[in-house]
């Protein structure tokens, strides 16, 4: 089972901020928390992973809170285009050759013109 | 730089029969893992092969196996079809000596009639 827990669906104007949560109350110290989203009819796309500081990319940022118990994807100005299901996946740290992920239902994020 | 790249994309089979499924990971990575999606779910995992063994395995039957080649591409083979095993099957690749992130493919959309 998954080890998140995340609202099935949100709705985002265009050109908004949009803030995507996720809870993960049982993560063990050796987990990072990952962010995949999977655009309708193509495989999963990678966009950021943290351990407990915040982190950000091209992409987007993540804010970790300090217990580690919940953390926040956020997409700085939303586009159509970033309309998807979002993951969010705990995962060992070190996972080397390990390629299990463990996908839960996930958000359906809506970008409204 | 070639991303993951999965074939056939499409195919259709009816019940009992067997399919194969190809997928060639991302230029310098060594382990591919294997998801299958059904329509409406978030992916689930079947294995993963690093050094042409299998290393992990999800909850999936015998009648799911897999190969690696010492090209690092890979294999997944379904045998004896059951109408359940209509979804899409994602190749996902990674480096075991990298933080593990994980590449997915567009992936294969079987169909069981």
């Amino acid at each position: 089972d998954a080890k998140t827990t995340q609202p099935t669906s949100m709705d985002c104007a265009e050109g908004r901020a949009a803030n995507l949560p996720c809870n993960h109350s049982t993560i063990s110290g050796n987990e990072y928390v990952y962010w995949y989203r999977q655009i309708h009819s193509q495989g999963p796309q990678y966009i950021i992973h943290g351990l407990k500081n915040n982190e950000t990319n091209e992409m987007a940022s993540l804010i970790i809170t300090e217990d580690r118990k919940s953390s926040t994807l956020i997409l700085p100005h939303a586009t159509l285009r970033d309309t998807a299901v979002y993951y969010c996946i705990v995962r060992p740290v070190r996972s080397g050759n390990t390629g299990k992920l463990i996908f839960g239902q996930g958000t359906t994020l809506q970008v409204k013109p | 730089d070639a991303g993951v790249t999965q074939s056939p994309t499409h195919l259709i089979k009816t019940r009992g029969q067997q399919v194969t499924l190809r997928c060639s990971p991302k230029s310098g990575h060594d382990t591919v893992s294997w998801y299958q999606q059904a329509l409406g779910q978030g992916p689930q995992f079947i294995f993963q092969y690093y050094e042409e063994e299998e290393r992990q395995r999800g909850n999936f039957p015998d009648r799911f196996s897999g190969h690696q080649f010492p090209n690092y591409s890979s294999e997944l083979n379904v045998n004896a079809l059951l109408l359940g095993d209509s979804a899409l099957y994602l190749c996902a690749s990674s480096s075991a000596t990298d933080t593990g992130e994980l590449f997915f493919g567009e992936g294969s959309r079987l169909t069981v009639l």
